[in-house]
């Protein structure tokens, strides 16, 4: 299983909702990431888990959340979210002792 | 803090053609790595380059990393309709964890 696979794949939620998107890898990779990426524009890194410890916060707004329970799932917890957070957000992971990074497909989030 | 440049942005090629993107970072990079995107799509690691002056193929593409490990460059020759996407460079600085992309360059062929 070389997959990392993101839940939702669309979400549209409005300013006062909470919502979850959920990441899960079963690779045994212990480097955990999200990423967010605007139309036509970079991924852009937010959060980086390292056996499920947070280690670099890209100074992302409270409203964005990110939780990791275990080695293979990856939470990022939505509050009150503003309309201009509407992007593709990205789950990638990375194995131990290697450098690249496995995307999963995203989840296209629409803020109303 | 780290940049990483590409460019061009866009790249509008002919079928059959041949072209190179281009990636420069303003610090020196003990790696760099190439994802492709196809539209709609996520970013798919291609490559990773390490050594000072690597070369690497992989059938139409040729990727290199500079003597001074700031620069890299990919080349597609004979460009094909499956070709169509953008191309990231993404380098991690010398002494760093972090991996941070270049702006992308987007390809799009004309049959």
């Amino acid at each position: 299983d070389t997959e990392v696979t993101q839940t939702p794949k669309h979400l549209v939620m409005g300013m006062t909702n909470k919502k979850s998107l959920k990441c899960e890898q079963h690779m045994g990779h212990r480097a955990m990431y999200w990423y967010k990426q605007k139309a036509k524009k970079p991924p852009e890194l937010m959060f980086v888990y390292s056996y499920e410890k947070l280690s670099i916060n890209e100074s992302v707004p409270s409203r964005f959340s990110p939780e990791c329970p275990n080695s293979s799932l990856l939470n990022l917890h939505l509050h009150a979210l503003q309309p201009e957070d509407s992007a593709l957000y990205l789950c990638a992971s990375r194995g131990t002792g290697v450098e690249k990074l496995f995307f999963g497909s995203g989840t296209q989030l629409s803020v109303l | 803090g780290q940049q990483v440049m590409q460019i061009p942005q866009y790249q509008h090629v002919q079928e059959g053609e041949d072209f190179t993107t281009y990636c420069n970072s303003s610090t020196t990079l003990s790696n760099i790595q190439w994802y492709k995107q196809r539209p709609g799509g996520h970013p798919v690691f291609l490559i990773q380059l390490v050594k000072s002056g690597e070369v690497k193929k992989q059938k139409r593409l040729t990727f290199q990393f500079g003597e001074a490990k700031k620069n890299s460059s990919l080349h597609i020759t004979a460009t094909q309709t499956t070709d169509v996407g953008t191309y990231f460079c993404a380098g991690i600085k010398a002494a760093g964890n972090k991996l941070t992309f270049g702006g992308g360059t987007r390809v799009l062929v004309k049959p």
